[in-house]
């Protein structure tokens, strides 16, 4: 198993711009979220899906959109992005029934 | 609010010493704790948790959690420090979210840690 993956790892946007952050998982997860890592922040929940075609709101979700069209896919998109988006993105993805959440390499977003 | 602390931001041990990083919560019921670590450059791995039971809880590469309920504490500790656990730490707590049955992680905010060889 590939696990969860996430593309691009590195990614420099100017201000305005729009985006879409990738992240597959290849468990069969139900549960897939994504995350931003500030520093002296600790990780923040953005978004959250219990399966495909449901979707909900975490901590911070201005300024990002998701779909789940699928168990395995779980897009973030940057509508408008803003300097104040320049973070470290995590999407992670768990069972159901689990406690145990597994986490992607991360993408590192720097909005100029 | 259902939270966690870690009120240390970094933690320095020599190799070979024992660790301590702690993590205090606060939820009402029954917590559902967590540790998590992230090596540099790299998503977060699942350490070990704690739901119900013995308060020493063993995790993966050798470390152990103890809780404490009195103290509302979920301490991480390993008997003797490697220079590879040198590392971001974080706790975490699970907390009900959004619709019944729902539940996601609140994490802390994270302790570095440095192992001097």
């Amino acid at each position: 198993n590939a696990g969860v993956t996430q593309t691009p790892k590195f990614q420099v946007l100017k201000t305005g711009q729009s985006m879409t952050l990738q992240c597959a998982q290849d468990m069969n997860h139900e549960y897939m979220s994504w995350y931003r890592q500030d520093p002296g922040m600790g990780l923040r929940l953005i978004h959250y899906s219990v399966g495909a075609g449901i979707t909900d709101q975490g901590e911070v979700p201005n300024g990002y959109n998701v779909s789940r069209s699928t168990t395995e896919d779980f897009p973030l998109r940057l509508l408008s992005a803003a300097p104040s988006q320049t973070s470290v993105y995590f999407c992670a993805s768990k069972r159901g029934v689990s406690y145990e959440q597994y986490f992607g390499p991360g993408t590192r977003l720097t909005v100029t | 609010a259902q939270s966690v602390a870690q009120p240390e931001d970094q933690v320095n041990v020599a190799e070979g010493n024992p660790l301590t990083v702690k993590c205090t919560y606060s939820v009402s019921g029954n917590p559902y704790l967590f540790w998590y670590v992230q090596y540099p450059n790299r998503g977060l791995q699942f350490l070990l948790k704690y739901i119900t039971g013995d308060n020493l809880v063993k995790g993966s590469y050798g470390f152990e959690a103890e809780f404490n309920k009195s103290q509302t504490s979920f301490h991480l500790k390993k008997p003797s420090a490697l220079v590879s656990d040198s590392a971001l730490y974080f706790c975490a707590v699970r907390v009900p979210y959004s619709g019944a049955g729902s539940y996601q992680l609140t994490f802390g905010k994270g302790t570095k840690l440095s192992v001097i060889p």
